[in-house]
């Protein structure tokens, strides 16, 4: 069945620097890509999307860039800050359904 | 306030014990969804509903049942559940009942099945 991977499963950053988080999908009728941000103890929320037709997208210091012919694509986060410390999870649809990844925790230290 | 709700919070039942965990949402989504959340495994999508009176399964829909009989609710059912339905559980909703719409979720039902 559809599938998508994310790895890291943790990652630990200094405050200030960058954090990617990568993403590989399956299903080659996938056309929506939604970044998930969960804070412990909430509901996921989404801190950006990008659609098929659009290879990157910028909101502040978040990023997504989409490459369709890989089936590949990553989270970006610049400029670090302890508040950036939560799980991420990334997904993927084509239809009504959606594939979400395993999920990323990641660590800002002051 | 735009949201959705879950109830109840925290769940502890016994192996066979019927159960429903309820979703309500306010924003007049078309699209609503259950999901499970397990350690490494990440979200999984359980069911999910395009509008009323429509539903189809999710990645992992055996052992619970759904229904849509208000825009507003989408209640989740076990009709006899299994420890292994142990899990933190969310509901979702969107906007329009297609592909690229932002989903909003509860705050999560914690079900423990001894």
């Amino acid at each position: 069945g559809e599938n998508v991977e994310q790895h890291p499963s943790t990652l630990s950053v200094q405050e200030g620097d960058s954090a990617v988080i990568k993403c590989t999908y399956s299903d080659s009728a996938s056309n929506y890509f939604p970044w998930y941000k969960q804070e412990l103890g909430k509901g996921p929320q989404l801190i950006i999307d990008i659609r098929s037709n659009v290879g990157e997208k910028k909101d502040q210091r978040i990023a997504v860039t989409l490459n369709k012919t890989a089936k590949h694509f990553s989270l970006h986060i610049t400029e670090t800050q302890p508040e950036d410390s939560a799980v991420y999870f990334c997904a993927a649809t084509g239809t009504y359904k959606y594939i979400f990844g395993t999920g990323t925790r990641l660590k800002v230290l002051a | 306030e735009a949201q959705v709700t879950q109830n109840p919070r925290y769940l502890i039942t016994v192996t066979g014990k019927k159960l429903t965990v309820t979703c309500s949402q306010n924003m007049n989504h078309e699209y609503m969804s259950w999901y499970r959340q397990d350690p490494g495994l990440g979200l999984r999508q359980i069911y999910y509903s395009m509008n009323v009176e429509v539903t189809d399964k999710g990645d992992v829909p055996e052992g619970y049942k759904v229904s849509r009989k208000e825009k507003r609710n989408f209640p989740l059912i076990l009709e006899s559940p299994s420890p292994n339905q142990t899990s933190l559980y969310f509901c979702a909703s969107s906007d329009i009942a297609g592909v690229g719409y932002e989903q909003y979720f509860g705050p999560g039902t914690r079900l423990t099945v001894t």
